[in-house]
């Protein structure tokens, strides 16, 4: 199993510009995540997916989209690309056999820098 | 409301010293997990440990143990005979009811280990 990845691992955007992050994992996990990581903020989640189609807001969710096609991949668009977006952006899937407590395991992260 | 603190922001201790990174929450639910990540200079979240609010039993696992007290609200971890490969960010995170599964995250706790 290769698990959750990521691509790009690096990515630099001009300000405006648009761009998908993508994440794939073949864990057969329901749940899928965006957290972006901030230093002094903490990892904060940005969307999050329970199954294939569907999806909802976590606690940063302005200038992102998401969306769940298929169980396997969770793509997050960055619709028109602002500075403050400039983070280290986690994907991380589990199952949902536990009412809350299932383990998230993250892929290696993008890091994005908006200039 | 939901809080993790992590008081220790960075530890440097030389190789084989014991050491304990303290993790302190705040919740109002009754049935909740709490986890531990590492985050080596690579980059990744590596998962550690889970343990759920009815669960008080310490765990060890080679070097690390984990002591879980309800009572003061903490679930500290510590390292044993510290080797320089344990250099990294670890976090301490909760997750508690509602259905998004959101983590919630200490900053962290930045451990240096100096041969």
């Amino acid at each position: 199993n290769a698990g959750v990845t990521q691509t790009p691992k690096f990515q630099v955007l001009k300000t405006g510009q648009s761009m998908t992050l993508q994440c794939a994992q073949d864990m057969n996990h329901e749940y899928m995540s965006w957290y972006r990581q901030d230093p002094g903020m903490g990892l904060r989640l940005i969307h999050y997916s329970v199954g294939a189609g569907i999806t909802d807001q976590g606690e940063v969710p302005n200038g992102y989209n998401v969306s769940r096609s298929t169980t396997e991949d969770f793509p997050l668009r960055l619709l028109s690309a602002a500075p403050s977006q400039t983070s280290v952006y986690f994907c991380a899937s589990s199952p949902l056999r536990d009412t809350l407590g299932d383990t998230q395991y993250f892929g290696p992260g993008t890091r994005l820098t908006v200039l | 409301a939901q809080k993790v603190t992590q008081a220790q922001t960075e530890i440097s201790v030389v190789e084989k010293e014991d050491v304990t990174l303290d993790c302190v929450y705040e919740t109002r639910d009754t049935t909740y997990y709490l986890f531990w990540y590492k985050q080596p200079p690579s980059g990744e979240l590596v998962f550690l440990i889970r343990r759920n609010s009815f669960d008080e039993q310490n765990e060890i696992s080679g070097r690390y143990s984990w002591n879980f007290q309800k009572s003061t609200s903490s679930f500290n971890f510590t390292i044993t005979a510290s080797q320089v490969v344990d250099s990294a960010v670890y976090f301490c995170a909760l997750t508690g009811a509602g259905n998004n599964r959101k983590l919630i995250w200490g900053l962290g706790t930045s451990l240096a280990v100096n041969p």
